[in-house]
């Protein structure tokens, strides 16, 4: 079967660093994709990773162990407009010739408090 | 912006009728693939269409059916609409070069609202 596992919610302060990390079961892997939405706006791609190891960009990191099924996202210097779901998504590679099926856990709600 | 823009933003609708919604896809984007998000959750694959087929679909019913037209513009249908419908349905677009990594870019969506 296919399974995506995140936190639901987590909460942390303007400026700190923060951890949302994702696991997956999934029948094939091509590659882990980090979204990021804010209510009632279109996902907005932040990351991809498809090799082990650690992605930087800007402000934004993601890291992925495929031995572990497992990939976090790390946010440092957070921003109050950093609030928001955070979507971590699996391409399925029985798709792989053709843009790829993205099979998504069910978010994170980052809430950044002052 | 991700140049990808889905009609109509919000829509409502009774149980039984049909609807149709519209994406059109960022320029040179050759593949449009189609989300239902349920309201806490993550967005659930229903198909995508590349070069105007159906290229993969879903655990979602028939009733669920779309089309893409030459300028690679797309559509979803539903009909028979159930209340379970009622979700933001989000169109992505990308770019097929037969490599992995082909980046979806998402609309907004539109909210249905099934009475």
């Amino acid at each position: 079967g296919q399974n995506i596992d995140q936190p639901t919610e987590m909460t942390a302060t303007e400026g700190a660093i923060v951890q949302i990390n994702c696991t997956y079961q999934t029948s094939g892997f091509n590659g882990l994709f980090w979204y990021q939405q804010h209510a009632g706006e279109a996902p907005t791609f932040l990351s991809y990773n498809v090799l082990d190891g650690l992605e930087e960009k800007g402000r934004f990191s993601s890291f992925l162990s495929r031995s572990k099924g497992y990939s976090y996202l790390l946010l440092k210097e957070l921003q109050m407009k950093d609030s928001a779901s955070y979507l971590c998504a699996v391409r399925d590679p029985r798709l792989d010739n053709q843009g790829g099926k993205l099979i998504f856990g069910q978010g994170t709600e980052l809430s950044v408090k002052p | 912006e991700t140049g990808v823009t889905q009609s109509p933003t919000h829509l409502i609708k009774t149980r039984g009728q049909q609807v149709t919604l519209r994406c059109s896809s960022q320029s040179g984007h050759n593949t449009v693939s189609w989300y239902q998000q349920a309201l806490g959750q993550g967005p659930q694959f229903i198909f995508q269409y590349y070069r105007e087929e159906e290229n993969g679909r879903g655990n979602f019913p028939p009733r669920f059916s779309g089309l893409q037209f030459p300028n690679y513009s797309s559509e979803l249908n539903v009909n028979a609409l159930e209340l379970d419908d009622s979700a933001l349905y989000l169109c992505a677009s990308s770019l097929t070069s037969g490599g992995a990594g082909n980046i979806q870019y998402f609309g907004a969506g539109t909210r249905l609202s099934v009475l």
